[in-house]
């Protein structure tokens, strides 16, 4: 069956700084997603990868898709306290078209002012 | 805006007193799941509709069903709750036949079991 894991599991930034949030996959990825959790919240859809050297950014985060597909990262540019959270990747479980996700483990963000 | 609307947000039950949680969507997708997601781990996925058809997960118990009276509302019974059922449940909605799509979810109910 197919794994995400997600590094690392915890991160403290200072407001500022920049950060890189990293997902890999056992697996051929046929559909990336990320996705950001405020604690006791639901999950908000952020970006979605599909094809090798993806990327694709909104404000202040990018995301990649590597050429394999098997490895994602986020990256968050100059980040700020509204950045905090818990930041999931979310990958299509082949076959692709059944619409179901497995997700990683999440990455919680904390961001000092 | 169109969105997904879970209710309650917080449900408390009683240990082995039956409880339904309901969601609905105004954003006319035709597959909607519901996840578990427990403290600090990833959402996992119960079951899900494509239309009318109802998917069940095989390490689902059979303690948890579902409802689904129409394209807009979706319903999560849990029968019997034990006190390993609390945890934080989340429906979410999408669209298939379009290629890959991203799932829409809502805020979530988080139930408590006395």
């Amino acid at each position: 069956s197919q794994e995400l894991e997600q590094s690392p599991q915890s991160l403290i930034v200072q407001e500022g700084k920049n950060l890189t949030i990293n997902c890999t996959s056992s697996k051929t990825l046929y559909g990336l997603y990320w996705y950001k959790q405020k604690y006791g919240e639901g999950l908000i859809f952020l970006m979605m990868l599909q094809k090798g050297g993806e990327e694709k950014s909104h404000e202040k985060i990018t995301a990649k898709l590597d050429e394999k597909k098997q490895q994602s990262s986020l990256h968050i540019t100059a980040s700020q306290p509204s950045h905090a959270g818990i930041y999931l990747c979310g990958a299509d479980i082949p076959p692709s078209n059944t619409g179901k996700l497995i997700f990683g483990q999440g990455t919680t963000l904390q961001v000092k002012p | 805006d169109a969105m997904v609307i879970q209710n309650p947000r917080y449900q408390v039950t009683q240990f082995g007193k039956p409880v339904t949680l309901s969601c609905s969507q105004t954003l006319n997708h035709n597959v909607m799941y519901w996840y578990q997601q427990k403290s600090s781990q990833a959402p996992k996925l119960l079951f899900h509709y494509y239309d009318k058809d109802f998917n069940n997960e095989a390490d689902t118990p059979d303690n948890f069903q579902s409802r689904r009276p129409n394209t807009s509302f979706c319903f999560l019974d849990i029968r019997s709750p034990g006190l390993g059922d609390a945890a934080m449940y989340l429906c979410a909605t999408s669209t298939r036949g379009r290629g890959n799509q991203p799932q829409h979810f809502g805020d979530g109910t988080r139930l408590s079991i006395l």
